[in-house]
């Protein structure tokens, strides 16, 4: 099966340090979304990507957060500096166009514990 | 957006029929309703989709009333791996070069007892 690769899987860092999760979406895909998720907000929707063009990132704490995607096989999300409430688990998903568009496969995450 | 309302919390028997309702009584005509899961610690997982005829994949089924307010996800034999956090979701297909977020509510959280 075609899967969405997530890396890490876990990461523990420092309050003030840099920390960048990686995602491969599915090959074909061409939309990218991040996620965050915590026990308190549940899953919430931080960025969007179509083609690689970010259309929708107001979900993202902008002063510390980015996303990009530096070509199709790869959207980075990055925050720097970490703050201990950053700390949950991150998904990132993709899809297709069309009538593919609502069907998401997500990954399996990344668990970032900010001290 | 229509606007999707789960139970917080159901339980079911194993070897049951699991029947998850969602209300969405604000659906427009070219809504769909979309039915993902989360299996503990895992990322959700699309299960199944319809517009208005009922459903059936080798997952679940879906059952649209026929005034479109609600609906219901049917695991029809279920087992422990069932347990889940079951997310309802009403979203139009996006139109030709649009774009649209995908964003889940609070889902039901599906106990399956031994």
């Amino acid at each position: 099966d075609a899967r969405v690769t997530q890396t890490p899987r876990h990461k523990v860092t420092e309050m003030g340090q840099e920390v960048t999760m990686r995602c491969q979406p599915i090959l074909g895909h061409n939309t990218v979304f991040w996620y965050r998720q915590t026990m308190m907000q549940g899953l919430e929707l931080l960025a969007y990507f179509r083609n690689r063009a970010p259309l929708d990132d107001s979900g993202m704490p902008k002063d510390r957060f980015s996303a990009e995607m530096p070509d199709a096989t790869l959207a980075t999300l990055k925050i720097q500096p970490s703050e201990p409430r950053d700390s949950a688990v991150y998904f990132c998903a993709s899809g297709s166009q069309g009538f593919g568009a609502n069907v998401l496969t997500f990954g399996a995450g990344s668990r970032l514990t900010v001290l | 957006d229509a606007k999707t309302t789960q139970p917080p919390s159901m339980d079911c028997a194993e070897g049951r029929a699991a029947n998850l309702p969602c209300n969405h009584s604000t659906i427009s005509g070219n809504e769909y309703v979309y039915w993902y899961r989360q299996i503990h610690s895992q990322g959700p997982q699309y299960i199944i989709h319809g517009l208005k005829n009922n459903e059936t994949n080798e997952m679940a089924s879906l059952i649209i009333t026929e005034d479109r307010k609600s609906s219901t996800l049917i695991l029809p034999h279920a087992t422990l791996r069932d347990t889940a956090v079951y997310y309802c979701i009403v979203r139009a297909y996006p139109r030709s070069g649009g774009y649209q977020k995908v964003t889940f509510g609070t889902g039901t959280k599906l106990q399956v007892i031994p």
